[in-house]
């Protein structure tokens, strides 16, 4: 089973409102990933969790704020977004996180509108 | 930093034709990845190649990991609708490096 699963597929929220991207994998991976994609281009790495700890963040603003609460599970509470931070987010996860024969493996992500 | 350069950037070719794109580096990586994207959903891992020389094939897919490690090819063989979308390669470090992107469409 290579599948990781996000909720929800779309979110529309306002300026002020307060909402989370959910992720989960039962791979038993230990590094998972916080990806923002715009249309045409590659995806942009935002965080990685690595054994559950924060291991890197992308100088990525803290109106988006990551959370693991265990190794299967990945949050992504966002709060006070702007319209410029419509995209599609996308979680991944890896056996290990940051070696160079690491293989991740996505879900299909969630396509956020901010008005 | 390090960057995958991915050609071409886009194709329109007619159903049952064969497919060849290619990505390159200046850096060597030790795995190649290579993923398909439909719109609007993510990334789906095609084919990961490991080892230098190998070539993998996934159904009608074939990839390759050049030799010098700075290179890695995509086919897709006897294409079909489906196959539309935009194909990335990749290339994990302490981050997974990400090619610029080839866009298929295919015409009946």
């Amino acid at each position: 089973d290579t599948e990781v699963t996000q909720t929800p597929k779309h979110l529309v929220m306002g300026m002020t409102n307060k909402k989370s991207l959910k992720c989960e994998q039962h791979m038993g991976h230990r590094a998972m990933y916080w990806y923002k994609q715009k249309a045409k281009k590659p995806p942009e790495l935002m965080f990685v969790y690595s054994y559950e700890k924060l291991s890197i963040n992308e100088s990525v603003p803290s109106r988006f704020s990551p959370e693991c609460p265990n190794s299967s599970l990945l949050n992504l509470h966002l709060h006070a977004l702007q319209p410029e931070d419509s995209a599609l987010y996308l979680c991944a996860s890896s056996q290990v996180g940051g070696g160079s024969t690491d293989t991740q493996y996505f879900g299909p992500g969630t396509r956020l509108t901010v008005l | 930093g390090q960057q995958l350069n991915q050609s071409p950037q886009s194709m329109f070719i007619q159903e049952g034709e064969d497919v060849s794109m290619n990505c390159t580096s200046s850096s060597i990586f030790n795995t190649w990845l290579w993923y398909k994207q439909d719109p609007g959903e993510g990334p789906v891992l095609l084919i990961a190649l490991y080892k230098a020389g190998e070539l993998t094939s996934n159904g009608r897919l074939t990839a390759q990991f050049g030799i010098t490690r700075k290179d890695s090819f995509l086919n897709i063989s006897a294409s079909i609708p489906s196959d539309v979308g935009i194909y990335f390669c990749a290339g994990p470090t302490d981050k997974l490096i990400f090619g610029t992107g080839t866009r298929l469409q295919v015409f009946p």
